[in-house]
């Protein structure tokens, strides 16, 4: 079953524009993640942030966790067209199993 | 490092017959991990090991399906008789204890049973 629901469900944005998802989860977590899945590929890990973190970047990402609300939200600032992809966030709960949302797919349009 | 690597990357079958798809993860991992990939149910989590010991199988379909891992560097997850139903993306994925939960996935086998 899926822990994770990440909203929207599609985003068109043009390039140079920032791209904003979130996830809702349902239980208490030890982190949750973002991962990236190009069309044909695999899932490629984009950010950890851990339950006791509220923000956490990497280049041009911004994820921020609210454990009291349950939610998780990331940023994409200064879009490309090679972020065209779907976004997936994970939680895992207190072993190793990570339970994925259906994602966000975004296109970039040039 | 390779990464993960998955084989075959593309499978047509018919009904019925076993599907078997191939792993091998990244090497020093210790967590292997199947994934079944549909637009209807997205990622679903079919089994994982550690250290090569099936450690929850709860996400397994049916009988139809088993996993094995005889080895650090190789896994199998096989279909026997496949169905329709079972048309997916299967990814396998590798993690290490102390990566933070971080894992990696190969790029996938696509079964297409008809």
């Amino acid at each position: 079953s899926q822990q994770g629901e990440e909203d929207p469900q599609a985003l068109s944005i043009q390039e140079g524009e920032n791209a904003t998802m979130n996830c809702s989860y349902k239980t208490s977590i030890n982190n949750l993640q973002w991962y990236r899945q190009n069309s044909g590929r695999g899932l490629v890990h984009l950010i950890l942030i851990r339950s006791n973190e509220r923000e956490k970047h990497s280049g041009r990402l911004r994820v921020t966790l609210d454990t009291s609300k349950k939610s998780s939200s990331l940023l994409i600032t200064a879009s490309r067209a090679a972020d065209t992809a779907s976004y997936f966030c994970a939680t895992d709960a207190n072993d190793y199993k990570l339970s994925f949302g259906a994602g966000t797919t975004v296109t970039v349009r040039a | 490092d390779a990464g993960v690597i998955q084989s075959p990357r593309h499978e047509v079958t018919e009904m019925g017959q076993e599907v078997t798809l191939r792993c091998k993860p990244i090497s020093g991992h210790d967590y292997l991990f199947w994934y079944r990939q549909t637009m209807m149910r997205g990622l679903e989590l079919l089994i994982y090991f550690n250290n090569n010991v099936p450690i929850d199988d709860s996400g397994m379909p049916e009988d139809r399906f088993s996993a094995k891992m005889p080895n650090a560097s190789f896994s199998t997850l096989k279909i026997q008789p496949s169905e329709p139903r079972d048309s997916a993306v299967y990814f396998c994925a590798s993690s290490y204890l102390y990566s933070g939960n971080t894992i990696y996935f190969g790029e996938g086998s696509w079964l297409t049973v008809v």
